[in-house]
């Protein structure tokens, strides 16, 4: 089964400043996808970015982009100029088949 | 923008009681899903729903879970016997054909007493 690891269970910021995020997978599949979700103190479940396998490109969205190194089967996520609103939990995703794993979670503060 | 919708938002039930929790998918997806939190811990997957069938489903999705989607718009996720470990946030998703990404619902905030 794949699992997906993120080893900060809690980061902190300073607004302005770049963070990273970072998470590992284990799979024996070619094929898959990567997500990174956020979910704010309402426990929605957003969508930040996702990252197909077989790209070689780094997803980037806006201040949100992700450094993917297939070989050592790592996805993190970097944010640029932090803002108070990022302030949330972020959880990583894999995706195979049909079925998504999530990572325990990183609790991100934003400090102004 | 459409959305997924999920009612109700927050349901008590008492133990051994049944519980089914609608969920309203965005209108041309065709893949749905449930996933389950645990307060304080991951999301975990549960289920997936293609074509009016199951099509994977978790370790923790045994005989007391079952889903189904009765008619065009409603996805629903069926607990028979509710127990006190089952108090979690449910998320249903859907997502479109040839796309991966998922998109959530703000969830049902299920407690049993």
């Amino acid at each position: 089964a794949q699992t997906v690891t993120q080893s900060q269970p809690e980061m902190s910021v300073q607004e302005a400043e770049t963070v990273t995020l970072s998470c590992t997978y284990d799979t024996s599949e070619n094929n898959y996808y990567l997500f990174w979700y956020k979910q704010p103190p309402s426990r929605q479940m957003i969508l930040v970015i996702r990252q197909e396998a077989y790209k070689q490109q780094n997803a980037t969205e806006n201040r949100f982009s992700v450094n993917f190194q297939k070989a050592a089967k790592s996805f993190s996520l970097k944010i640029s100029d932090s803002q108070l609103g990022d302030t949330a939990m972020y959880f990583c995703a894999f995706m195979n088949n049909n079925d998504m794993r999530f990572g325990a979670g990183t609790r991100l503060t934003v400090k102004p | 923008e459409p959305e997924v919708t999920q009612t109700p938002s927050h349901q008590v039930t008492q133990m051994g009681q049944e519980v089914i929790l609608r969920c309203v998918p965005i209108s041309n997806h065709l893949y749905f899903y449930w996933y389950r939190q645990i307060l304080g811990q991951k999301v975990e997957f549960l289920v997936s729903f293609y074509n009016n069938e199951i099509s994977e489903k978790s370790e923790i999705f045994d005989d007391q879970f079952s889903v189904e989607r009765p008619d065009g718009s409603n996805f629903t996720l069926k607990i028979r016997s509710t127990k006190l470990e089952d108090s979690a946030m449910y998320f249903c998703a859907s997502r479109a054909h040839g796309v991966y990404e998922q998109y959530f619902g703000p969830g049902t905030r299920l407690t049993v007493t």
